[in-house]
């Protein structure tokens, strides 16, 4: 069974610094992995993503995430933070091998960047 | 607007009641998911249908908890005799062919009260 764990329940950053949220998956074989980001009261927004390929991934908003398979990590990045960052943060994994595309999905991290 | 979206936005039921929520996808989307968030805690897959078909439940939802997808378009989740632990987010969220994300709708919030 597939699973992912976001060790940190809340990250602190202040404006202009750089921000790293965790994540580790577990997958019986080459993962897909997505970051979501959430709003207060509202759905997910799709952040970024990883299939294959090169193991720096970019995606909206400035963020970046980076695979590691040795670690089984995939941590969320961002150089410079704003105070409009501040929000929900979730990892999510999909084990290729399941058809129907099933998310599995971290417990989340909530990300606050001080003025 | 051509995103996915959810009806009603919030619902207060008294428990015991049966509730009715709507999800209304992308058009070109043959994929439909619907997830179950509580407080504090990652969204939680219920179910999957691929076009009209429902081809995946989890465990989670129980013989109270029904979903439809009429005509492979827009889907209702139904919850009968509604107890205080059903309240949560239920977010819908539908994909296309190939291996990408999903995208959300903004959620039915449920109270039971």
């Amino acid at each position: 069974a597939q699973s992912v764990a976001q060790p940190e329940d809340q990250v602190n950053v202040a404006e202009g610094n750089p921000l790293t949220v965790k994540c580790t998956y577990s997958v019986s074989g080459n993962p897909y992995l997505f970051w979501y980001v959430q709003y207060p009261n509202r759905g997910l927004q799709f952040l970024l993503k990883y299939i294959t390929g090169d193991n720096l991934v970019k995606g909206s908003y400035g963020f970046e995430a980076e695979f590691n398979k040795s670690q089984t990590s995939f941590h969320l990045k961002k150089p410079s933070a704003l105070v409009s960052d501040s929000a929900l943060y979730f990892c999510a994994v999909r084990d290729p091998s399941n058809a129907g595309n099933m998310l599995t999905f971290g417990g989340g991290t909530r990300l606050m960047v001080k003025p | 607007d051509t995103g996915v979206s959810q009806n009603p936005r919030h619902k207060i039921t008294k428990r015991g009641q049966n509730v009715t929520f709507r999800c209304d996808p992308i058009s070109e989307h043959n994929r439909l998911y619907w997830y179950r968030q509580t407080l504090g805690q990652g969204p939680e897959f219920l179910t999957y249908f691929q076009n009209e078909a429902q081809l995946e439940k989890s465990r989670l939802l129980s013989d109270r908890f029904s979903a439809e997808r009429p005509k492979g378009s827009f889907s209702t989740l139904e919850i009968q005799r509604t107890e205080q632990g059903d309240s949560a987010m239920y977010l819908c969220a539908s994909a296309g062919g190939g291996i990408y994300g999903y995208t959300f709708g903004s959620g039915t919030r449920l109270t039971v009260v």
